[in-house]
């Protein structure tokens, strides 16, 4: 079954626009993280909401998660062009097991 | 700061032959895993190797694939005889501690090309 599966796909904004990034996934978790991947570069850890929390900052990211849904969503705050990657969510420790479980990813777009 | 590295950035391979890619793993972590990903599509997950033996690995991985920890820094993954669909960006990934998952450190990538 399919774990962390992102909405949208695509998002185009303009600079200085909020940018709000969805994620379900389908069983329980331990944690649930975001990444983010620079076109042909490696993924680089944004944030790490554990299954017990419901929100968490940093910086101009917020994060929600909501359990009972399963679901998180990653809220990136007065956008800037160097914003522009793609986002992927990752869910750890699914039944135990010690690996991250990426979803589609959303491309997100800012436009200056 | 640590980071890190995997060669080649890029393989061009002709289709049979036998690829290996290198990473060297940040240096005080345990956990290690490479991940693959075909152009445009997800990250997904490959295998996972802990205390010099695979703790996980995915459908993919299958007798084809084979990862080893020749000495106390490489970390390889080898394609024994490189299939069409084997082109992808492999990316190798290492973490600090055990219990429950946290953060991944990801390389950059190597990109396999097979013809």
């Amino acid at each position: 079954s399919q774990q962390g599966e992102e909405d949208p796909q695509a998002l185009s904004i303009q600079e200085g626009e909020n940018a709000t990034m969805n994620c379900s996934y389908k069983t329980s978790i331990n944690n649930l993280q975001w990444y983010r991947q620079n076109s042909g570069r490696g993924l680089v850890h944004l944030i790490l909401i554990r299954s017990n929390e419901r929100e968490k900052h940093s910086g101009r990211l917020r994060v929600t998660l909501d359990t009972s849904k399963k679901s998180s969503s990653l809220l990136i705050t007065a956008s800037r062009a160097a914003d522009t990657a793609s986002y992927f969510c990752a869910t750890g420790g699914v039944q135990g097991a010690q690996k991250l479980v990426f979803g589609q990813g959303t491309r997100l777009t800012i436009n200056p | 700061e640590p980071e890190v590295t995997q060669t080649p950035s890029h393989q061009v391979t002709q289709m049979g032959q036998e690829v290996i890619l290198r990473c060297v793993p940040i240096s005080n972590h345990l956990y290690f895993y490479w991940y693959r990903q075909i152009l445009g599509q997800k990250v997904e997950f490959l295998v996972s190797f802990y205390n010099n033996e695979i703790s996980e690995k995915s459908e993919i991985f299958d007798d084809q694939f084979s990862v080893e920890r020749p000495d106390g820094s490489n970390f390889t993954l080898k394609i024994r005889s490189t299939k069409l669909e084997d082109s992808a960006m492999y990316f190798c990934a290492s973490r600090a501690s055990g219990g429950a998952i946290g953060e991944l450190f990801f390389g950059e990538g190597s990109r396999l090309t097979v013809l």
